[in-house]
């Protein structure tokens, strides 16, 4: 069975505050797939990033940046300079290779900036 | 950019009453699925589709949910009888690989049941 769990609910930061999405899974395949989506008051679901599990290596993309570590089985998502149109709400999700992309997401973590 | 886009953004309906909710894929892409979202919870899986048939379906996909590619382009969603709880925001997505491609997502159609 898969799992992915962002025990953090609700944040607060002020604008320009750096920001970390905690994300922890669980999924008993050795080939897998981590997301993580971005879920604006306007309530579509906006692709971020995809990570497989061969590949650790942290990422970077502007301001956001992700670290994957298989050790721990985290996925973390940290935005950087925090900025009001980064108020969301995040989701991390994974997928097992092998399926038919069945999505498992986790419950999600509202990220408010305030100016 | 090619998107998924889902038709009607906002329905409401009665409880009982039939409701098909409408998604256009990205059209080069061979995978479909729905997920549903209650107000305020995750996003959850409710059904895969390939090659014109079901190839993965979750718990909440019971019989009175089907879904079908009546024509080619279009991905429908049917809720034969709905009740109070499938009031949510559903999503439609679509990918052209099933083991490397992300999903790409429609904007949602909210459904509201009274």
């Amino acid at each position: 069975a898969q799992k992915v769990t962002q025990a953090q609910t609700e944040i607060s930061v002020v604008e320009k505050e750096d920001v970390t999405l905690d994300c922890v899974y669980e999924t008993r395949d050795t080939t897998y797939y981590l997301f993580w989506y971005k879920q604006p008051p306007s309530g579509e679901l906006v692709f971020l990033i995809r990570r497989n599990s061969f590949d650790e290596q942290n990422e970077i993309s502007g301001r956001y940046s992700w670290n994957f570590q298989k050790s721990t089985s985290s996925f973390n998502f940290t935005i950087t300079a925090s900025q009001v149109v980064d108020s969301a709400v995040y989701f991390c999700a994974l997928r097992s290779s092998g399926g038919y992309q069945k999505v498992t997401f986790g419950t999600g973590t509202k990220l408010q900036v305030i100016p | 950019e090619p998107e998924v886009t889902q038709t009607p953004s906002h329905q409401v309906t009665q409880m009982g009453q039939e409701v098909i909710l409408r998604c256009v894929p990205i059209s080069n892409h061979l995978y479909f699925y729905w997920y549903r979202q209650i107000l305020g919870q995750k996003v959850e899986f409710l059904v895969s589709f390939y090659n014109n048939e079901i190839s993965e379906k979750s718990e909440i996909f019971d019989d009175q949910f089907s879904v079908e590619r009546p024509d080619g382009s279009n991905f429908t969603l049917k809720i034969r009888s709905t009740k109070l709880e499938d009031s949510a925001m559903y999503f439609c997505a679509s990918s052209a690989d099933r083991d490397t491609g992300e999903l790409f997502f429609g904007e949602g159609s909210r459904l509201t049941v009274l």
